[in-house]
């Protein structure tokens, strides 16, 4: 079967560091994508990874580990902003097929 | 400027009706997915499409149809089988064909309330 896993929540405070973690069971892989959504948006695209290592772009990061079928995003100095759902997503090798997490909700505490 | 355009924003779907959400892009993408997300939960996929006239079926396909006739459009009708389609629905495309780094584009969604 095919499984995602995230936290549901997590709390943090403006300024701080976060790691978001996700850990995935999937047919194939080709690729992790990490989006972020705000309510009652649609996702928007923060960051790939296909190789293992970590990806940085900005105040966001994006590392995996494919033996360990696991990959995080990192929030450094956190703004109010950044208060939305984080949603990691996989594509399978053999076809097009994406397939998302339950999301994390990061809430930022002033 | 290119994108994908999701309509009606808001639609409202009576007992034993179908209604068809529409989605439209002009990004000359090849595959297309439409996602179900239900209140504090993830995406979850209905259909996608690599190709035009081909379609695959998602996790949670029942209760759903799809068509893919032109490239550019991919709607998705709920039928009377769908017992709770109060959801927020999103459309998606891609091209994996322009290398695998490429992310999905979102359309804005669709807001399905039973009435």
């Amino acid at each position: 079967g095919q499984n995602i896993d995230q936290p549901t929540e997590m709390t943090a405070t403006e300024g701080a560091i976060v790691q978001i973690n996700c850990t995935y069971q999937t047919s194939g892989f080709n690729g992790l994508f990490w989006y972020q959504q705000h309510a009652g948006e649609a996702p928007t695209f923060l960051s790939y990874n296909v190789l293992d290592g970590l990806e940085e772009k900005g105040r966001f990061s994006s590392f995996l580990s494919r033996s360990k079928g696991y990959s995080y995003l990192l929030l450094k100095e956190l703004q109010m902003k950044d208060s939305a759902s984080y949603l990691c997503a996989v594509r399978g090798s053999r076809d097009d097929k994406i397939i998302f997490g339950k999301g994390t909700r990061l809430h930022i505490l002033p | 400027d290119g994108g994908i355009t999701q309509s009606p924003k808001y639609l409202f779907r009576k007992e034993g009706q179908n209604v068809t959400l529409s989605c439209e892009q002009n990004l000359n993408h090849d595959a297309m997915y439409w996602y179900r997300q239900d209140p504090g939960q993830g995406l979850r996929l209905i259909y996608y499409s690599q190709i035009v006239n081909d379609f695959q079926k998602g996790d949670i396909a029942e209760g759903y149809s799809v068509s893919r006739e032109k490239k550019e459009s991919f709607p998705l009708t709920v039928t009377s089988a769908q017992k709770n389609p109060t959801a927020f629905y999103l459309c998606a495309s891609s091209s994996p064909g322009q290398g695998r780094n490429q992310p999905q584009h979102f359309g804005d969604g669709t807001r399905l309330s039973i009435l």
